[in-house]
C-alpha cells in the first residue's frame, strides 16, 4: 500500500463546476499536510496547508480528518485556469514530503 | 515565500558523461535539503536528504556512488549525476525547508535532464 493515496482522475469539468479531491495516508504519526499544484513540466508550488480545523484560501477549502487519515481539497466555481495537477504531501518526520501521484484536473469552456 | 532557485532547468548531456545541478536558497539558510526525480506521469520521489556539514541520506534504492551530493554551504546543495545513461533522463527537483517550525517547503523550478 502507498504511503499517501489519491485519486489519479483525470477529473474534467466545465467551468464553474465544484470538485472535490481526496487522500487518505497510511502512517498515523504524520506531522503537516499540504496541497501542491503542479503545472505541466514545472515544479510544484505550494496551494494550501491543511489542518484539522479546516481552512479556506478564496475558492479552495482545504480538510484533515486526523482519525480516518484523510485529506481533501475543494475547489469551487471552478477556472480554466485550474487546470493542473494536484499533489497531495505528507510530512512524516524531518520535513522529508512524501507525494501522492496526484489528480488531474481539466476544466473546460 | 522563500525562494529556491535550481539551475539548470535544462540539460542534455551524452551518455557517460556527469551533470551537476545546483540548487540554491537565496534569502534563507537551509541546513537540508531534498532531492526528487519524477519520471513522467509519476509523482516526485524522494531520492536524499541533503544535510549542510555532513554526508547525505540517500532512499532505499538510490546509488550514492551515482548521485552524488554535496551541501557544503547552508544556502547550495548540489546533485552529480555521474556517467549518466538514457535511464537517468528525468526530472530532478531539489525543495527546502522555511517557515514556522520548518515544514513548509519550498521546491527549486527543478532540472529536466535529458541523455542521449
Amino acid at each position: 500500500r502507498k504511503e499517501v493515496e489519491q485519486d489519479p482522475g483525470p477529473f474534467n469539468v466545465p467551468e464553474g463546476a465544484t470538485v472535490a479531491f481526496n487522500c487518505t495516508y497510511s502512517n498515523s504519526a504524520s506531522q503537516s499536510f499540504f496541497w501542491y499544484r503542479q503545472d505541466c513540466r514545472k515544479e510544484p508550488k505550494l496551494l494550501m496547508s491543511v489542518y484539522s480545523s479546516g481552512n479556506e484560501d478564496g475558492r479552495f477549502t482545504a480538510q484533515l480528518n486526523r482519525a480516518s487519515q484523510y485529506i481533501s481539497l475543494l475547489i469551487r466555481d471552478s477556472k480554466l485556469s485550474d487546470s493542473a495537477t494536484y499533489l497531495c504531501v505528507v510530512n512524516f518526520n524531518a520535513g522529508k514530503s512524501t507525494f501522492g501521484d496526484g489528480t488531474t484536473l481539466t476544466v473546460k469552456p | 515565500g522563500a525562494v529556491v532557485s535550481q539551475h539548470p532547468s535544462w540539460v542534455i548531456c551524452k551518455s557517460g558523461t556527469s551533470v551537476k545541478i545546483e540548487c540554491r536558497s537565496l534569502d534563507f539558510q537551509a541546513t537540508t535539503m531534498f532531492w526528487y526525480r519524477q519520471f513522467p506521469k509519476q509523482s516526485l520521489m524522494l531520492m536524499a536528504t541533503s544535510n549542510e556539514g555532513s554526508k547525505a541520506t540517500y532512499e532505499q534504492g538510490v546509488e550514492k556512488d551515482k548521485f552524488l551530493i554535496n551541501h557544503a554551504s547552508l544556502t547550495l546543495s548540489t546533485l552529480t549525476v555521474t556517467s549518466a545513461h538514457p535511464e537517468d533522463s528525468s526530472f530532478y527537483i531539489c525543495s527546502a525547508l522555511w517557515g514556522v517550525g520548518n515544514t513548509e517547503a519550498f521546491f527549486g523550478q527543478g532540472t529536466r535532464l535529458t541523455v542521449v
